[in-house]
């Protein structure tokens, strides 16, 4: 069954260091999005993409890149890891365009000590 | 004002009740509207899209669209405990790029 995975599921790391979030869709979806969820603030839009090569800032980009070398992944890092960035991250996908259903991943808990 | 606005609960229901969720968004041009159920520790997974105005129905749900009035609701009907869950209202916005804009959600409590 196709399906959107994300690795690690759950992540500790220091305050000042790199680190990559991973999603992998096997739908042959176009359309690729990573979210952060915070209490108060819901599900917030990082970064996104249309299709390889394609990368486009969300509502909260600073401090988040993402580089889309193939259909089937779009890797979030985390340039320097601030405590502010302590989250739930969602990756999701769509077919269509984006007023299309979006399916989304089992998420990533990240802690920034 | 907030782009999308749903009251945070909980809101707690009998089993059996109807539960009625509720929504405002600010983009009225906003043509698109999703309800998405999360439970805790879960990601979110979609329960009905709506387009048109009106009522649009899928078993125990209906979706409720009024765009003059900027609202969009969701009935559950003969709620049940499997139902107690977050519910996320998501609207596309083109004030944010024609992306999806999510409320901060309706924490949904059904009581046996």
């Amino acid at each position: 069954d196709a399906e959107i995975t994300q690795s690690p599921r759950h992540k500790i790391t220091e305050t000042g260091r790199q680190v990559t979030l991973a999603c992998h869709q096997t739908w042959n979806h176009n359309n690729m999005f990573w979210y952060r969820q915070d209490l108060g603030h819901g599900l917030r839009l990082i970064h996104y993409s249309y299709g390889v090569q394609d990368t486009n800032k969300g509502e909260v980009s600073d401090g988040y890149s993402v580089s889309r070398s193939n259909t089937e992944d779009l890797p979030l890092t985390l340039e320097s890891a601030a405590s502010s960035q302590t989250s739930v991250y969602f990756c999701a996908s769509s077919d269509s365009g984006p007023w299309d259903t979006q399916y989304f991943g089992p998420g990533t808990r990240l802690t920034v000590l | 004002q907030k782009e999308v606005e749903q009251n945070s609960g909980p809101l707690s229901v009998p089993e059996g009740a109807i539960a009625s969720l509720n929504c405002t968004y600010s983009d009225r041009g906003s043509q698109s509207f999703f309800w998405y159920r999360q439970y805790s520790g879960k990601s979110p997974e979609l329960i009905m899209s709506i387009y048109s105005n009106g009522d649009k129905e899928d078993g125990r749900f209906t979706a409720q669209l009024n765009k003059a009035s900027q609202y969009v609701s969701l009935l559950i009907r003969d709620s049940q405990p499997s139902d107690s869950a977050t519910y996320l209202c998501a609207v596309i916005s083109n004030n944010y790029g024609q992306n999806f804009v999510f409320g901060p959600g309706t924490r949904l409590s059904v009581l046996p």
